[in-house]
């Protein structure tokens, strides 16, 4: 398997601001991660696929000039919710796969985001 | 129609009984499916994998699948409290690229 950190683990903000959520594979070189968002008793819905060196894959629906992603080395991947807003309040959790089936992921704590 | 339903529950169970999880899906196209556990304010994490019909077993959990039915079930014996989670069906139709799709959870509460 692989360990995956997020930070931070809570964030609270103020609406318009925006949050950088990190994500690290502490044990493996990730070449795709992923983003997904839970709300309470609702799935988990991929955000994105995110790929080192290159620009991230969004889901339809997903707004990529408000989520920006980037995944600048094979251990960490950010993003960025830009100007929040109080329906952006979710668990944002990543992932990393360590083979190349996307069947098996490996996810990270996950990030609790309220926004005011 | 959701292409994964799940029942939310909540599931209460006394300690040491047997608890069955399930799944329904519509895409025909599924092979791999997955059970995950989630703790309360964390991450998923994978407990069980399978490709195709069939039954796989790991230690208190089974997994079944029924492609014909479009049917998964996690079959967990003697539960234990810290058994208590949600848990989450996912399944996928395969490839090296092709998404997960998961259910919304099941929360499982065993009483000691």
């Amino acid at each position: 398997g692989a360990v995956v950190s997020q930070h931070p683990s809570r964030v609270i903000c103020k609406s318009g601001t925006s949050v950088k959520i990190e994500c690290r594979s502490l044990d493996f070189q990730a070449t795709t991660m992923f983003w997904y968002r839970q709300f309470p008793k609702k799935s988990l819905m991929l955000m994105a696929t995110s790929n080192e060196g290159s620009k991230a894959t969004y889901e339809q629906g997903v707004e990529k000039d408000k989520f920006l992603i980037n995944h600048a080395s094979l251990t960490l991947s950010t993003l960025t919710v830009t100007s929040a807003h109080p329906e952006d309040s979710s668990f944002y959790i990543c992932s990393v796969v360590t083979s190349g089936t996307y069947n098996e992921q490996f996810f990270g704590p996950g990030t609790r985001l309220t926004v005011l | 129609q959701k292409e994964v339903e799940q029942d939310p529950g909540p599931l209460s169970v006394p300690e040491g009984a047997i608890v069955s999880l399930n799944c329904t899906y519509s895409n025909s196209a599924f092979q791999y499916f997955m059970w995950y556990r989630q703790y309360s304010r964390k991450g998923p994490e994978l407990l069980m994998y399978t490709y195709s019909s069939g039954n796989k077993e790991d230690g208190r959990f089974t997994a079944q699948v029924d492609k014909s039915s479009k049917y998964i079930s996690l079959f967990i014996r003697d539960s234990q409290p810290s058994d208590s989670a949600t848990y989450l069906c996912a399944m996928s139709a395969g490839g090296a690229t092709n998404k997960l799709i998961f259910g919304t959870g099941t929360l499982l509460a065993v009483q000691p």
